[in-house]
Protein backbone atom coordinates (compact mmCIF):
# COMPACT_ATOMS: atom_id res chain seq x y z
CA UNK A 1 0.00 0.00 0.00
CA UNK A 2 1.83 3.43 -0.81
CA UNK A 3 1.60 5.74 1.48
CA UNK A 4 0.67 9.66 0.64
CA UNK A 5 0.80 11.92 3.58
CA UNK A 6 -0.26 15.94 3.71
CA UNK A 7 -0.16 18.15 6.22
CA UNK A 8 -1.71 20.02 8.15
CA UNK A 9 -4.66 17.74 8.85
CA UNK A 10 -6.37 21.00 9.30
CA UNK A 11 -6.08 24.95 8.75
CA UNK A 12 -7.66 28.02 9.91
CA UNK A 13 -6.86 31.10 8.34
CA UNK A 14 -8.64 34.75 7.96
CA UNK A 15 -9.75 35.97 4.70
CA UNK A 16 -7.14 37.38 2.72
CA UNK A 17 -4.30 35.21 4.53
CA UNK A 18 -2.27 33.02 1.74
CA UNK A 19 -1.40 29.54 3.04
CA UNK A 20 0.18 26.22 1.70
CA UNK A 21 -0.12 22.59 2.24
CA UNK A 22 2.07 19.56 1.46
CA UNK A 23 1.83 16.52 -0.07
CA UNK A 24 4.27 13.34 0.02
CA UNK A 25 4.15 10.48 -1.68
CA UNK A 26 6.91 7.74 -2.83
CA UNK A 27 9.02 8.89 -5.21
CA UNK A 28 10.52 5.84 -7.40
CA UNK A 29 8.00 4.91 -10.63
CA UNK A 30 6.44 8.29 -10.63
CA UNK A 31 3.51 8.78 -13.35
CA UNK A 32 0.84 11.71 -11.92
CA UNK A 33 0.37 13.36 -8.75
CA UNK A 34 -3.42 14.89 -8.53
CA UNK A 35 -5.38 18.00 -6.17
CA UNK A 36 -8.91 17.57 -5.62
CA UNK A 37 -11.10 20.21 -4.39
CA UNK A 38 -14.05 18.87 -1.89
CA UNK A 39 -16.43 21.14 -0.46
CA UNK A 40 -19.07 19.83 2.17
CA UNK A 41 -21.99 17.97 0.60
CA UNK A 42 -20.77 18.03 -2.52
CA UNK A 43 -18.43 15.47 -4.82
CA UNK A 44 -14.26 15.92 -4.73
CA UNK A 45 -13.76 18.45 -8.44
CA UNK A 46 -10.19 17.64 -10.02
CA UNK A 47 -7.77 21.35 -9.62
CA UNK A 48 -4.58 19.88 -10.83
CA UNK A 49 -2.99 16.28 -12.67
CA UNK A 50 0.51 17.03 -12.73
CA UNK A 51 2.96 14.92 -14.15
CA UNK A 52 6.54 16.25 -14.82
CA UNK A 53 9.10 17.40 -11.97
CA UNK A 54 9.04 21.10 -11.68
CA UNK A 55 5.68 21.39 -13.12
CA UNK A 56 3.74 24.76 -11.78
CA UNK A 57 0.08 25.08 -12.52
CA UNK A 58 -1.81 27.86 -11.27
CA UNK A 59 -6.00 28.08 -11.23
CA UNK A 60 -6.80 32.03 -10.29
CA UNK A 61 -5.76 32.19 -6.94
CA UNK A 62 -4.38 28.43 -6.43
CA UNK A 63 -1.31 26.99 -7.28
CA UNK A 64 0.51 23.77 -7.11
CA UNK A 65 4.08 22.66 -7.54
CA UNK A 66 5.89 19.07 -7.90
CA UNK A 67 9.02 17.87 -7.06
CA UNK A 68 9.08 14.35 -7.97
CA UNK A 69 12.78 13.22 -6.71
CA UNK A 70 12.11 14.01 -3.39
CA UNK A 71 8.44 13.12 -3.63
CA UNK A 72 6.46 16.50 -2.85
CA UNK A 73 4.03 18.59 -4.06
CA UNK A 74 2.86 22.01 -2.50
CA UNK A 75 -0.55 23.81 -2.76
CA UNK A 76 -0.96 27.72 -2.79
CA UNK A 77 -3.54 29.85 -1.78
CA UNK A 78 -2.93 33.12 -1.97
CA UNK A 79 -5.25 35.83 -0.62
CA UNK A 80 -7.83 33.28 1.14
CA UNK A 81 -11.43 33.62 0.84
CA UNK A 82 -14.11 31.87 2.71
CA UNK A 83 -15.32 30.32 -1.01
CA UNK A 84 -12.05 28.33 -0.68
CA UNK A 85 -13.07 26.64 2.71
CA UNK A 86 -12.88 23.19 1.76
CA UNK A 87 -10.94 19.99 1.89
CA UNK A 88 -7.73 19.56 -0.60
CA UNK A 89 -7.41 16.11 -1.07
CA UNK A 90 -3.54 14.84 -3.61
CA UNK A 91 -3.70 11.67 -5.02
CA UNK A 92 -0.97 9.85 -6.02
CA UNK A 93 -0.31 6.98 -9.03
CA UNK A 94 1.99 4.94 -10.59
CA UNK A 95 1.66 3.91 -14.21
CA UNK A 96 -1.21 1.47 -14.83
CA UNK A 97 -2.31 1.41 -11.00
CA UNK A 98 -5.24 3.34 -9.42
CA UNK A 99 -5.07 6.89 -7.67
CA UNK A 100 -3.81 6.45 -3.72
CA UNK A 101 -5.25 9.56 -2.03
CA UNK A 102 -4.02 11.23 0.76
CA UNK A 103 -6.00 12.37 4.46
CA UNK A 104 -6.53 15.47 2.79
CA UNK A 105 -6.29 18.88 4.62
CA UNK A 106 -9.64 20.68 5.68
CA UNK A 107 -8.97 24.46 5.30
CA UNK A 108 -11.52 27.09 6.89
CA UNK A 109 -11.43 30.24 5.88
CA UNK A 110 -13.05 33.16 8.13
CA UNK A 111 -14.70 36.22 6.88
CA UNK B 1 -24.40 17.68 -18.89
CA UNK B 2 -22.47 14.21 -18.63
CA UNK B 3 -22.48 13.41 -15.48
CA UNK B 4 -21.59 10.73 -12.56
CA UNK B 5 -25.42 9.73 -10.47
CA UNK B 6 -25.52 7.44 -7.21
CA UNK B 7 -28.85 6.33 -6.24
CA UNK B 8 -29.58 6.37 -3.16
CA UNK B 9 -28.26 9.64 -1.77
CA UNK B 10 -28.85 8.79 1.83
CA UNK B 11 -29.64 5.27 3.37
CA UNK B 12 -29.94 4.18 6.85
CA UNK B 13 -30.68 0.05 7.15
CA UNK B 14 -29.95 -2.07 9.77
CA UNK B 15 -27.19 -4.77 10.90
CA UNK B 16 -27.64 -7.95 8.28
CA UNK B 17 -29.41 -6.69 5.82
CA UNK B 18 -28.40 -6.48 2.41
CA UNK B 19 -27.92 -3.24 0.49
CA UNK B 20 -27.42 -2.22 -2.85
CA UNK B 21 -25.61 1.21 -4.02
CA UNK B 22 -25.88 2.32 -7.74
CA UNK B 23 -23.92 4.21 -9.77
CA UNK B 24 -24.40 5.33 -13.56
CA UNK B 25 -22.65 7.61 -15.66
CA UNK B 26 -22.90 9.36 -19.17
CA UNK B 27 -19.61 10.21 -19.67
CA UNK B 28 -18.98 7.59 -21.82
CA UNK B 29 -15.93 6.66 -19.21
CA UNK B 30 -14.82 2.87 -19.55
CA UNK B 31 -13.39 2.97 -15.79
CA UNK B 32 -15.73 2.92 -12.81
CA UNK B 33 -14.62 2.91 -9.32
CA UNK B 34 -16.66 2.60 -5.56
CA UNK B 35 -14.68 4.73 -2.57
CA UNK B 36 -15.61 5.21 0.71
CA UNK B 37 -14.64 8.17 3.14
CA UNK B 38 -14.63 7.65 7.10
CA UNK B 39 -13.59 10.77 8.61
CA UNK B 40 -10.18 11.38 9.16
CA UNK B 41 -9.30 8.35 6.80
CA UNK B 42 -9.30 9.84 3.26
CA UNK B 43 -11.26 8.11 0.49
CA UNK B 44 -10.28 4.16 0.39
CA UNK B 45 -10.86 2.37 -3.16
CA UNK B 46 -13.45 -0.65 -2.23
CA UNK B 47 -13.78 -2.40 -5.99
CA UNK B 48 -12.80 -0.99 -9.76
CA UNK B 49 -13.42 -1.75 -13.06
CA UNK B 50 -11.89 -1.04 -15.82
CA UNK B 51 -14.56 -2.02 -18.52
CA UNK B 52 -17.57 -4.46 -18.22
CA UNK B 53 -15.90 -7.88 -17.49
CA UNK B 54 -13.09 -6.68 -15.31
CA UNK B 55 -13.72 -6.25 -11.79
CA UNK B 56 -10.45 -5.79 -9.21
CA UNK B 57 -10.90 -5.91 -5.28
CA UNK B 58 -9.14 -2.90 -3.96
CA UNK B 59 -7.75 -1.76 -0.84
CA UNK B 60 -10.50 -2.51 1.39
CA UNK B 61 -12.80 -4.97 -0.45
CA UNK B 62 -14.08 -7.51 2.20
CA UNK B 63 -17.70 -7.09 2.79
CA UNK B 64 -18.20 -6.09 -0.41
CA UNK B 65 -19.57 -7.34 -3.76
CA UNK B 66 -19.67 -5.43 -6.91
CA UNK B 67 -21.40 -5.51 -10.22
CA UNK B 68 -20.78 -3.78 -13.56
CA UNK B 69 -23.90 -4.56 -15.39
CA UNK B 70 -23.15 -2.65 -18.29
CA UNK B 71 -20.45 0.04 -19.27
CA UNK B 72 -22.59 2.96 -17.78
CA UNK B 73 -23.54 1.04 -14.61
CA UNK B 74 -21.69 0.19 -11.56
CA UNK B 75 -23.45 -1.35 -8.69
CA UNK B 76 -21.88 -1.98 -4.88
CA UNK B 77 -23.33 -4.57 -2.59
CA UNK B 78 -23.18 -5.10 0.97
CA UNK B 79 -24.56 -8.51 1.46
CA UNK B 80 -24.93 -8.25 5.31
CA UNK B 81 -24.49 -4.39 5.95
CA UNK B 82 -22.39 -4.05 9.57
CA UNK B 83 -22.20 -1.12 11.87
CA UNK B 84 -18.52 -0.21 10.87
CA UNK B 85 -19.87 -0.14 6.92
CA UNK B 86 -21.45 3.50 8.17
CA UNK B 87 -19.38 5.62 5.92
CA UNK B 88 -19.83 7.77 2.93
CA UNK B 89 -19.46 5.97 -0.37
CA UNK B 90 -18.50 7.74 -3.55
CA UNK B 91 -18.77 6.45 -7.24
CA UNK B 92 -15.80 7.65 -9.88
CA UNK B 93 -15.33 7.27 -13.53
CA UNK B 94 -12.68 7.36 -15.79
CA UNK B 95 -11.49 7.79 -18.96
CA UNK B 96 -8.69 5.43 -20.78
CA UNK B 97 -7.79 8.51 -22.54
CA UNK B 98 -7.82 10.98 -19.94
CA UNK B 99 -5.43 12.89 -18.15
CA UNK B 100 -3.18 10.41 -16.56
CA UNK B 101 -6.47 7.96 -14.79
CA UNK B 102 -8.17 12.30 -13.30
CA UNK B 103 -11.15 10.80 -12.04
CA UNK B 104 -14.85 12.24 -12.01
CA UNK B 105 -16.94 11.75 -8.86
CA UNK B 106 -20.67 11.11 -8.06
CA UNK B 107 -21.89 12.91 -5.02
CA UNK B 108 -22.32 10.17 -2.68
CA UNK B 109 -24.26 8.18 -0.62
CA UNK B 110 -24.58 8.22 2.84
CA UNK B 111 -24.70 5.12 4.35
CA UNK B 112 -25.69 4.67 7.68
CA UNK B 113 -26.07 0.64 9.35
CA UNK B 114 -28.03 0.32 12.58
Amino acid sequence: ILNVEQSPQSLHVQEGDSTNFTCSFPSSNFYALHWYRWETAKSPEALFVMTLNGDEKKKGRISATLNTKEGYSYLYIKGSQPEDSATYLCAFNRRYSTLTFGKGTMLLVSP
Amino acid sequence: DADVTQTPRNRITKTGKRIMLECSQTKGHDRMYWYRQDPGLGLRLIYYSFDVKDINKGEISDGYSVSRQAQAKFSLSLESAIPNQTALYFCATSDLRGRHNEQFFGPGTRLTVL
